[in-house]
């Protein structure tokens, strides 16, 4: 299995403009997970779906953020406009299941985003 | 709210010394606990992690944690530590969400 592939790697974008993240998660897996990391706040969760729909975006910091997932194999986050505060690392990961027994979260590499 | 504290943000050690990186979570009923490694620019890979049965826990590379319900603890060991170890250890819990302690950067000097 390939994995969970996110897209871009790296991406720099000057303030304002509009920055989408994708990921393609590991086939078969039910559930897609959003993180983003900062040194100063660590892994944050930002949203989560359940066989595409949404569950939980309670970590999503504000309405600039916006997540989809229009099918079993591919979600986005999209941030517009974007700030020099919202530079962080994203990943995304997926599970089979969300209990521990089988709901093990694997990760992507991550989107390193740098908004000047 | 569950928490997950990781004590020390910086552990570094010698080759071939003990590696024990420290965990404890904040939560009335244990979760099932977990141990990530993230590589420089890479994903976060999972390491070990503990649901019920055995306490201690064997995982990849040569590590293992010991689940400690008294203590609310999940430490990560290492008997010897290799260059290849260097890295950012993040510990984790879940209840229903999982939720990332701060995470211990692991130096180790040759």
């Amino acid at each position: 299995d390939a994995g969970v592939i996110q897209s871009p790697r790296h991406e720099v974008t000057e303030m304002g403009q509009e920055v989408t993240l994708r990921c393609k998660p590991i086939s078969g897996h039910d559930y897609l997970f959003w993180y983003r990391q900062t040194m100063m706040r660590g892994l944050e969760l930002l949203i989560y779906f359940n066989n595409n729909v949404p569950i939980d975006d309670s970590g999503m910091p504000e309405d600039r953020f916006s997540a989809k997932m229009p099918n079993a194999s591919f979600s986005t986050l999209k941030i517009q406009p974007s700030e020099p505060r919202d530079s962080a690392v994203y990943f995304c990961a997926s599970s089979y299941g969300m209990g521990a027994s089988k709901g093990t979260q694997y990760f992507g590499p991550g989107t390193r985003l740098l908004v000047l | 709210a569950q928490s997950v504290t990781q004590l020390g943000s910086h552990v570094s050690v010698s080759e071939g010394a003990l590696v024990l990186l420290r965990c404890n979570y904040s939560s009335s009923v244990p979760p099932y606990l977990f141990w990530y490694v993230q590589y420089p620019n890479q994903g976060l890979q999972l390491l070990l992690k503990y649901t019920t049965g055995a306490t201690l826990v064997k995982g990849i590379n040569g590590f293992e944690a010991e689940f400690k319900k008294s203590e609310t603890s999940f430490h990560l060991t290492k008997p010897s530590a290799h260059m290849s170890d260097a890295a950012e250890y993040f510990c984790a819990a879940q209840g229903g969400k999982l939720i990332f302690g701060q995470g211990t950067e692991l130096s180790v000097k040759p």
